[in-house]
């Protein structure tokens, strides 16, 4: 069945990287994009950015730029996010999930990972 | 940015009432509009987008509606599994954003 699978939960130091995955099965890879979304402890969604893993083409939230990469393997249908330059306030549950939609625009997230946690703590 | 406003915050309800929550945009959207559920511990779960069209799966009782800037999430009878969080999103324009989420409890 078409599902997304995410790597497992990471602790991290302050200022260091995480590096999570989000494996896509049951559809072609190419078709549709991958967004990430964050989740705080009690907080609500926040969209960071997603990825085309036709073309590598990427678009991220203003506030992530240049701490965030995204980047997709065809070869292994997988999508990654890497963040880096860790703080205390990136501590949330990460989702990966895809963007569902025709004609060139996005409808909305149709298929969810099963989201990985990311605890940055000294 | 967009800004979403979702109201009322928190709703307390009892099953097979009706409840409507509203998603205002602090610019127009068109219709890029999605709502979603989400349940403790849980991944998100689509249930409507542009704004009215039902995700495949989705019970009928769900419905939304709106255009422009405001929107409305409709449950026409509350059954014991949609006690949940939902939220609303713009699709419209970059960065896609979020409502702050209205969290629907037992009464």
């Amino acid at each position: 069945q078409v599902q997304l699978v995410q790597s497992g939960a990471e602790v991290k130091k302050p200022g260091a990287s995480v590096k999570v995955s989000c494996e896509a099965s049951g559809y072609t890879f190419t078709i549709y994009g991958i967004s990430w979304v964050r989740q705080a402890p009690g907080q609500g969604l926040e969209w960071m950015g997603w990825i085309t893993p036709y073309n590598g083409n990427t678009n991220y939230v203003q506030k992530l730029q240049g701490r965030v990469t995204m980047t997709a393997d065809t070869s292994t249908t997988t999508v990654y996010m890497e963040l880096r330059s860790l703080r205390s306030d990136d501590t949330a549950v990460y989702y990966c999930a895809r963007n569902y939609g025709s004609a060139g625009s996005v409808d909305g997230f149709d298929i969810w990972g099963q989201g990985t946690m990311v605890t940055v703590s000294s | 940015d967009i800004q979403l406003t979702q109201s009322p915050s928190f709703l307390s309800a009892s099953v097979g009432d009706r409840v409507t929550i509203t998603c205002r945009a602090s610019q127009g959207i068109s219709s890029y509009l999605a709502w979603y559920q989400q349940k403790p511990g849980k991944a998100p779960k689509l249930l409507i987008y542009t704004a009215s069209t039902l995700q495949g799966g989705v019970p009928s009782r769900f419905s939304g509606s709106g255009s422009g800037t405001e929107f409305t999430l409709t449950i026409s009878s509350l059954q014991p599994e949609d006690f949940a969080t939902y939220y609303c999103q713009q699709l419209n324009s970059y960065p896609y954003t979020f409502g702050q989420g209205t969290n629907l409890e037992i009464k």
